[in-house]
């Protein structure tokens, strides 16, 4: 079955510290994409990034990075030296069946203190 | 380029009356479009995808219904609301060629 889990529900932190958010797929096919996207108390989704199943380079983005393992199907997402502006929730989304089918975690909900 | 925009952006409906959420895509053709509630909580529960004018794929039974009558338009209804179907509903676009994938800025119902 194709599922995405994000298996932490809430964190909290205090600005300046680093957090990782975790994310992990099961699909069976063989071509896929993984996305990030941020939700702020607003309701919009904001879109972070997207990594396709070939691609597992790392990437960074100011203080955001991102670290795709395909073998252990996990997409983690960490943000350095958190702000307060970073509070929202995180969904991790995985796109398959030849690009027809989007889901998504159910989401982590970072609060970032000051 | 390419935008996508929802109606109505807030929505208060009584139980067993009709729904019509719209979607519509500009700035790109044959998008795949997407229909997403977000309930209360945080889980985004995909409702139905499209890849082309009139295919429609439905993910869970339930009493909504989506349609596409044209290749950028994207339309939820319902003929009669439950409570149950109160929530955020996004629609969201993708495109073929680059795989990006954007959402519009919600629909929030509330059914009474």
């Amino acid at each position: 079955a194709q599922k995405v889990t994000q298996a932490q529900t809430e964190i909290s932190v205090v600005e300046k510290e680093d957090v990782t958010l975790d994310c992990v797929y099961e699909t069976r096919d063989t071509t896929y994409y993984l996305f990030w996207y941020k939700q702020p108390p607003s309701g919009e989704l904001v879109f972070l990034i997207r990594r396709n199943s070939f691609d597992e380079q790392n990437e960074i983005s100011g203080r955001y990075s991102w670290n795709f393992q395909k073998s252990t199907s996990s997409f983690n997402f960490t943000i350095t030296a958190s702000q307060v502006v970073d509070s929202a929730v995180y969904f991790c989304a995985l796109l398959y069946n030849q690009g027809g089918k989007l889901i998504f975690g159910q989401g982590t909900e970072l609060s970032v203190k000051p | 380029s390419q935008t996508i925009h929802q109606w109505p952006a807030t929505l208060v409906q009584p139980v067993g009356s009709p729904l019509s959420l719209e979607c519509t895509v500009e700035g790109t053709s044959n998008p795949n479009l997407y229909w997403y509630r977000q309930a209360a909580g945080r889980g985004l529960q995909l409702l139905f995808y499209s890849v082309g004018i009139g295919q429609i794929s439905s993910e869970v039974p339930q009493n909504l219904s989506a349609s596409r009558p044209q290749d950028r338009q994207f339309i939820l209804s319902s003929k009669k609301l439950l409570l149950s179907d109160s929530g955020f509903y996004l629609c969201a676009w993708r495109s073929p060629n680059t795989g990006e994938l954007f959402f519009g800025e919600g629909s929030r119902l509330t059914v009474l």
